[in-house]
Parts: structure tokens; sequence; C-alpha cells
């Protein structure tokens, strides 16, 4: 199994529609991120979280929100979707005590038409 | 002006070339510097980090770090197919939550 799982890999849903995109872990890391990712973008921090009881707002949390059901779940949600949140989501972990090295899941492709 | 500024490409080399990636940024109080690569529908995974100036070397693939010119390479030898796939590179002034992303650079290797 990956260390990081995301669900769904892909999905297609309409303009004003609720979406929940989630992530679990394997690796024990407290730290979980939320990126989406645009071409000539780069990656772009939409929250985050550093334990189960903390939430913060990345550079562009607007229209989105999060859940931390436990270590190893993070969701994401859009409460109502919008075209240009057309995007490549990613989820995250990482151990501050260790390397730079973020553990990125496989990525959720999400078209909203 | 993005505080990191990475050329998308595409890039395309021959297989056994050298490679050079690049990044410059402005923000002077970044002091850890990483290099991802990205292949098509995968996330992103740490190749290299560094902290502060200086080389670092891990097999074919050497990072340097000039923190005066406040620019940053990645150095690929004998290049292979395999290493086709897009390289990101990022940065941090050492909170570790908070990189900030190059928008990276598609590298392709011909064989």
């Amino acid at each position: 199994d990956a260390d990081v799982t995301q669900t769904p890999r892909n999905r297609i849903t309409k303009t004003g529609k609720r979406i929940m995109l989630e992530c679990s872990q394997t690796k024990g890391h407290d730290r979980m991120y939320w990126y989406r990712q645009d071409p000539g973008l780069g990656l772009r921090l939409i929250y985050y979280s550093f334990d189960v009881k903390d939430i913060n707002k990345g550079e562009i949390s607007d229209g989105y929100s999060v859940s931390r059901q436990a270590q190893a779940k993070f969701s994401l949600s859009l409460e109502s979707a919008i075209p240009n949140q057309t995007a490549l989501y990613f989820c995250a972990t990482s151990d501050p005590t260790g390397d730079y090295g973020y553990t990125f899941g496989s990525g959720t492709r999400l078209t909203i038409v | 002006q993005k505080e990191v500024e990475q050329d998308p490409g595409p890039l395309s080399v021959p297989e056994g070339a050298i490679v050079s990636l690049n990044c410059t940024y402005s923000n002077s109080a970044f002091q850890y510097f990483m290099w991802y690569r990205q292949y098509s529908r995968k996330g992103p995974e740490l190749l290299m980090y560094t902290y502060s100036s200086g080389n670092k070397e891990d097999g074919r693939f050497t990072a340097q770090v000039d923190k005066s010119s406040k620019y940053i390479s990645l150095f690929i030898r004998d290049s292979q197919p395999s290493d086709s796939a897009t390289y990101l590179c990022a940065m941090d002034r050492g909170s570790n939550y908070q990189l900030i992303w190059g928008a990276g650079t598609k590298l392709i290797i011909k064989p």
C-alpha cells in the first residue's frame, strides 16, 4: 500500500456541487497538507495541519475547507465547486524532525464543468 | 514577481548529456533548498535538499546553492530516459511547513 493514499484519483463534477477529497497516510507523520497544482503556477498550499487539533489556512484557502479526522486522515472539501477549482490536488505529509522529505500522494485530478 | 522563478521548459537533451536545471529566488531569508522530481500522474518525490550555500552530491545528481546570487542548480550527469520528468525546486526559511515552490521544469531525455 502507498504511504499516502488519495481518493478519488479522478473526479468530474458540476458547478455548485459539494465534493470531498480524502487522504490517508501510514507514515505516522503529524503534519499534513493539501496543495493544488496548476500548469505554470507550481504547487500552492491550501490548508495544513500540524496535529488533529491544529488546522491552518494556506496561501489559497478561499472556497475550501478541511477536516482532520485522525492523525492519519485529512480531507479537503469544496463546498460549492466552481470551474476555476479545476486542478490537480495533492495531499502530503512531513516529519518536522526529519529532512525536508514531504511524502505526496498520487493526486486527484478534479474537473469542474 | 514570484518569489521563486523556474523555467518551465520543456528541456530536451540526448541520453548521456549533462543536464542543468535552475531556479532563482528573491527572498534572502530562505535557508533550505530542495529539488523534487515528479513523474506524470504521480506526486513529487524529494531528490535532494541542501542547507545554506554549497554543493551536495548524490550519485549522478549534484545540487548547488549560491546564496549571494540567489540561484540554485541541479545537475544530472549521464542522463537517462528514466530521468524524464518534471523537476521542481522548493525552498523554506526553516519552518518546514511553508515551502515556496517553483513552477517546475519538464525534462525530456531522448534515447
